[in-house]
């Protein structure tokens, strides 16, 4: 039962380039979420997505691109990375908005150093 | 105003005491919560949710709800080394889409 998985789970990259940081799920959850945390800030949402093909925008989503093409995977883009990217990013899932349904579930996290 | 405020701490208490940490969120039509344990480098993990008011026991962790103060809190009873980690609380966001809002955590520390 692999869960949700993450890679890589480390990462180091140079401002400028494009880095894109994945996400699976073997569960079928409709929900997932990418979060970065840092210092400070705790843990804060880019970007979700209810469904396949359907994607919005959280509290940070500047920067950052996503898709879901197929249920299982929610890919996380850096079009551009900068410093203020550096940060350790979480993908979480969740079956559904119903209640009993709607918690989330954390993948390892990735760990972002852009130079 | 912070949607969530925690105490970061951190909070130090001896093992076997009952650990405290509480939350206050400014969502007031939030109807869910949710306690999560992070330890350190680590991703966070599911301690306890919580739908109504009043308290919700589970083993040695009780939550406790109240919507009119716009409070939640969870005890950790008989304390022990290994529940030292940062606690996260996280009210779903009202609006839909299952937002989780978190706030900064709260550190505790069992000491021997």
């Amino acid at each position: 039962d692999a869960g949700i998985t993450q890679s890589p789970r480390y990462k180091i990259t140079e401002t400028g380039r494009q880095v894109t940081l994945m996400c699976h799920q073997t569960w079928s959850h409709s929900y997932m979420f990418w979060y970065r945390q840092d210092l400070g800030h705790g843990l804060r949402l880019i970007y979700y997505s209810a469904a396949a093909d359907i994607t919005d925008k959280g509290e940070v989503p500047d920067g950052y691109v996503v898709s879901r093409s197929k249920t299982e995977n929610f890919p996380l883009t850096l079009e551009s990375a900068t410093r203020s990217q550096t940060s350790v990013y979480f993908c979480a899932s969740s079956e559904s908005v119903s209640r009993g349904q709607e918690t989330q579930y954390f993948g390892p996290g990735t760990r972002l150093l852009v130079l | 105003q912070k949607e969530v405020e925690q105490n970061s701490g951190p909070l130090s208490v001896p093992e076997g005491a009952i650990a405290s940490l509480n939350c206050t969120y400014s969502d007031r039509g939030s109807q869910s919560f949710f306690w999560y344990r992070q330890y350190s480098g680590k991703s966070p993990e599911l301690i306890m949710f919580i739908y109504s008011n009043g308290d919700k026991e589970d083993g040695r962790f009780t939550a406790q709800l109240n919507k009119a103060s716009q409070y939640v809190s969870l005890l950790i009873r008989d304390s022990q080394p290994s529940d030292s980690a940062t606690y996260l609380c996280a009210p779903i966001l009202t609006g839909g889409g299952n937002k989780l809002t978190f706030g900064t955590g709260t550190q505790l520390k069992v000491e021997l």
